[in-house]
């Protein structure tokens, strides 16, 4: 079947503007992650939903960053008034079902800010 | 926290060749480690993957090993191959936490 999949792959914004990234997870798939990966480096956790709750944002990098789920299955990662040191690749991954099980994930939407 | 640390950040080795990658983790309840592929401009894609109650586990030409007493594990690719070349990303989970903690990933490099 279809993998996940995210809108836009690509986003070039001015800072202080808002932006949304949009997450298509596996049907079915009742876990969804948000990782955030700058140049170069690794993934950093952002936050992970259990159908259409998130029990931990304590990984989002500020009060900017917002994030839903609905109808346990799309997600929406909202940041507000962006910034330069927002500008990274962030990555949407989804699994069967929270814990440990393999998560599977999208491409990515690259976000510029400038 | 769980922290993960990855080593050596590039690998270079010649085609045919057996490819090493190390981590160690810091939180002795971590019980799943995956390994994830990543290809320029696209996402991570899991190779293979480990659970606690397992000592090694081996798929064609890529095998996963684990120590839980030392709290490392390693990637072994051999014969390799030039499309074998990406950067390759070690990851532990914890029930407790729901995450996934990653190294900072290995480049590797298969010269033909």
């Amino acid at each position: 079947g279809a993998g996940v999949s995210q809108s836009p792959s690509n986003k070039v914004t001015e800072k202080g503007k808002d932006v949304e990234l949009r997450c298509d997870p596996i049907s079915g798939h009742t876990a969804l992650y948000w990782y955030r990966q700058r140049l170069g480096q690794g993934l950093e956790f952002l936050i992970y939903f259990q159908g259409n709750s998130a029990p931990d944002k304590s990984g989002l990098p500020s009060d900017r960053f917002s994030a839903e789920r609905t109808g346990e299955s799309v997600s929406t990662l909202t940041i507000q008034r962006t910034q330069q040191e927002d500008s990274a690749v962030y990555l949407c991954a989804s699994s069967v079902d929270w814990g440990a099980d393999t998560q599977y994930f999208g491409p990515g939407t690259r976000l510029t800010v400038l | 926290g769980e922290n993960v640390e990855q080593h050596p950040s590039t690998l270079s080795v010649q085609e045919g060749d057996s490819a090493v990658i190390k981590c160690t983790y810091s939180d002795s309840a971590s019980n799943y480690f995956p390994w994830y592929k990543q290809e320029l401009g696209k996402g991570p894609q899991l190779i293979i993957d480990i659970r606690s109650n397992v000592g090694e586990k081996k798929d064609q030409r890529i095998a996963v090993t684990l120590n839980k007493t030392a709290k490392h594990f390693s990637l072994h690719i051999t014969e390799t191959q030039p499309e074998d070349s990406a950067v390759y990303f070690c990851a532990s989970f914890m029930d407790s936490s729901y995450k996934l903690i990653f190294g900072s990933g290995t480049r590797l490099l298969v010269r033909p």
